[in-house]
């Protein structure tokens, strides 16, 4: 059974920077990438980058090239999602979610966090 | 980027009725496009991949088909439960992109 678990919801400043968790089950952990999406409010989905555990290799879009990390600690079986610079255009619901298929970093969630709120106001 | 254009927006249909949902991309993806639902106040969830494999768990009422740029779902005898939003993805290029989403509504 394939359980992700986020951190909480998130009130941060403009200018400031935000982390959020996301805590696999399982002992497959490094063969499945995990990939960030978000929602903003009523609008669609954005995916925001991926992250293959296993050899650590990551893919960022261009828009947030520079302002989002990715990157997983092993031993806890977590991913994070670091974003720098926020704006009130950064606040959104954040996802987490694994791979359906093992060894690739396509962005096809098949399981997925239960979202974290993160608002971005003065 | 690749764009993906969904039409229409918004889908009326009744319960009972098929629905065909359309997503066109602006560069050619193979057959590597995927299809999501996402209910008011839940996560989205994988349809189908691959532009015709049905996830695991998604009854046989969802299809899709379509390869290169255009790509449909199809939602035969809707339920009530098949009433969402419904979300294109392609993986063929970097960056992932998602299209902005049709309403099927009754």
């Amino acid at each position: 059974q394939v359980r992700l678990v986020q951190s909480g919801a998130e009130v941060k400043k403009p200018g400031s920077s935000v982390r959020v968790s996301c805590k696999a089950s399982g002992d497959t952990f490094i063969k499945y990438a995990i990939s960030w999406v978000r929602q903003a409010p009523g609008q669609g989905l954005e995916w925001m980058g991926g992250i293959m555990p296993i050899y650590k290799t990551v893919n960022y879009p261009e828009k947030l090239r520079g302002r989002v990390t990715i990157s997983v600690n092993e031993s806890t079986s977590t991913a994070y999602m670091e974003l720098s610079s926020l704006t009130s255009a950064d606040t959104a619901v954040y996802y987490c979610g694994r791979e359906i298929r093992h060894g690739y970093n396509e962005g096809l969630v098949g399981y997925w966090g239960q979202g974290t709120l993160v608002t971005v106001s003065s | 980027e690749i764009v993906l254009t969904q039409s229409p927006a918004t889908l009326s249909v009744s319960p009972g009725e098929s629905a065909s949902l359309s997503c066109r991309a602006s560069q050619s993806l193979g057959v590597n496009l995927a299809w999501y639902q996402q209910k008011p106040g839940q996560t989205p969830r994988l349809i189908i991949y691959d532009a015709s494999t049905r996830a695991a768990g998604i009854p046989a009422g969802f299809s899709g088909s379509g390869s290169r740029t255009e790509f449909t779902l199809t939602i035969s005898s809707l339920q009530s439960e098949d009433f969402a939003v419904y979300y294109c993805q392609q993986y063929n290029n970097w960056p992932i992109t998602f299209g902005q989403g049709t309403r099927l509504e009754i």
